[in-house]
């Protein structure tokens, strides 16, 4: 199936905890993103990437790492996990880096739980 | 800065009532604009977006949006609502190269 696929679902982490969401697409995107979702703030922007082996900073990017490795794999690295990191993750892809013009697509996302 | 405004944050209509939900965007240049749909526990879909030429454009769904310069404002219309309609909608910009969204504004449908 054609798609953004994220992993896992649900994942819940103690403080201090390092891990990775993984988030692959099969369109060929060369643009992929990742956001986090938290009551009241809408999406705000972590990471992204405009093609293999380039990333770049978005919004909220402390704590978190990413690689751009091949263009199908995005994956988002939580350092040294804290409870501000509580949210809903979900990964974006575009098929151009003019990305504004197609809009994006959207995994279903990984809900992150840190105790 | 680029910003993204959605005045609303919950609105409750009935089945088969018109809705509209705002949207007003702070941007320098001609913006690209969208609005997205999540369902619960879903991602975000692509409900529609304007580029340029016509103000008035069509989604999916029975969804409109109508682009108004003179306001900066993207407002999203149906004239019937539907229970699925339910769920909660994001407006918003695009710009270089990355996307500014709105806050969101849930919509709940009552029969």
């Amino acid at each position: 199936n054609a798609g953004v696929t994220q992993t896992p679902k649900f994942q819940v982490l103690k403080t201090g905890q390092s891990m990775t969401l993984q988030c692959a697409q099969d369109m060929n995107h060369e643009y992929m993103s990742w956001y986090r979702q938290d009551p009241g703030m809408g999406l705000r922007l972590i990471h992204y990437s405009v093609g293999a082996g380039i990333t770049d900073q978005g919004e909220v990017p402390n704590g978190y790492n990413v690689s751009r490795s091949t263009t199908e794999d995005f994956p988002l690295r939580l350092l040294s996990a804290a409870p501000s990191q509580t949210s809903v993750y979900f990964c974006a892809s575009s098929y151009s880096i003019l990305q504004r013009t197609y809009g994006y697509t959207f995994g279903s996302g990984t809900r992150l739980t840190v105790v | 800065a680029q910003s993204v405004t959605q005045p609303d944050i919950h609105i409750t209509v009935s089945e088969g009532a018109s809705l509209e939900l705002r949207c007003n965007y702070s941007y320098g240049a001609t913006p690209y604009l969208f609005w997205y749909v999540q369902s619960p526990g879903q991602g975000l879909q692509l409900l529609l977006k304007y580029f340029s030429g016509d103000t008035l454009v069509q989604g999916i769904k029975g969804f409109e949006a109508e682009f108004k310069r003179s306001q900066s404002s993207f407002n999203l219309r149906k004239p019937s609502v539907h229970w699925s309609d339910a769920a909660e909608y994001f407006c918003a910009v695009g710009t270089g190269n990355q996307f500014y969204f709105g806050t969101g504004t849930s919509l709940t449908v009552i029969p």
